[in-house]
């Protein structure tokens, strides 16, 4: 069945130090391909999205490009802020429920 | 606008009682999914409701039902708790239009204890 896998954590880094996190996925179709971000103790929010081979998602400065070849969706971001520091989570969708990664928790030092 | 609400926040039950929590989509959605987040995992989902059915279930056992009532919000009720169903569980809403591609938007989640 569809799966994700994302790079396990935890990722620490330096302010204005730039960030890669690695999302690869499995699936029998087309996926819609997402990032969301969970601030503690919240639920997730949205990040970014793509619906189609070669779409750059984009939000807050940070971007992902939906790769049918590699079937990745790295999320990047070129200079990180403390307020950046969440867990991140890689997922898609191709039909009506929702496949997600297991997480990548952040942490930006200042 | 309101976003997804959820409700209660918090929950302590013990083992093998029952449980209901509550969620009201955001304006506009008919959509609604039901996701459990264990400690330090990622959303696995439980089921979709449309039109007041049930669309698609994940692999959760029976003891997991839903409910979603014509204005749209859903109910999740978890019979005969085990300890194994601490979680955190979130509800997202999405209109139907869109399709799979549609954004899901998440409510805060209820945190469920289970002694």
């Amino acid at each position: 069945g569809d799966s994700v896998t994302q790079m396990e954590g935890p990722v620490t880094l330096s302010e204005e130090a730039f960030l890669t996190i690695n999302c690869t996925y499995t699936a029998t179709g087309y996926p819609s391909l997402f990032w969301y971000v969970q601030y503690p103790g919240e639920g997730l929010q949205l990040l970014l999205k793509a619906t189609k081979a070669d779409d750059k998602g984009s939000n807050k400065g940070f971007e992902a490009t939906y790769r049918k070849e590699t079937t990745s969706f790295h999320l990047e971001k070129g200079s990180v802020q403390v307020s950046d520091s969440a867990v991140y989570f890689c997922a898609l969708s191709e039909v009506n429920d929702m496949r997600f990664g297991a997480g990548t928790r952040l942490t930006v030092k200042p | 606008d309101a976003g997804v609400t959820q409700s209660p926040t918090h929950l302590i039950k013990t083992r093998g009682q029952q449980v209901t929590l509550r969620c009201s989509p955001k304006s506009g959605h008919d959509t609604v999914s039901w996701y459990q987040q264990a400690l330090g995992q990622g959303p696995q989902f439980i089921f979709q409701y449309y039109e007041e059915e049930e669309r698609q279930r994940g692999n959760f056992p029976d003891r997991f039902s839903g409910h979603q009532f014509p204005n749209y919000s859903s109910e999740l009720n978890v019979n005969a708790l085990l300890l194994g169903d601490s979680a955190l569980y979130l509800c997202a809403s999405r209109g139907l239009a869109g399709g799979p591609g549609e954004t899901q938007y998440f409510g805060p989640g209820t945190r469920l204890l289970v002694l």
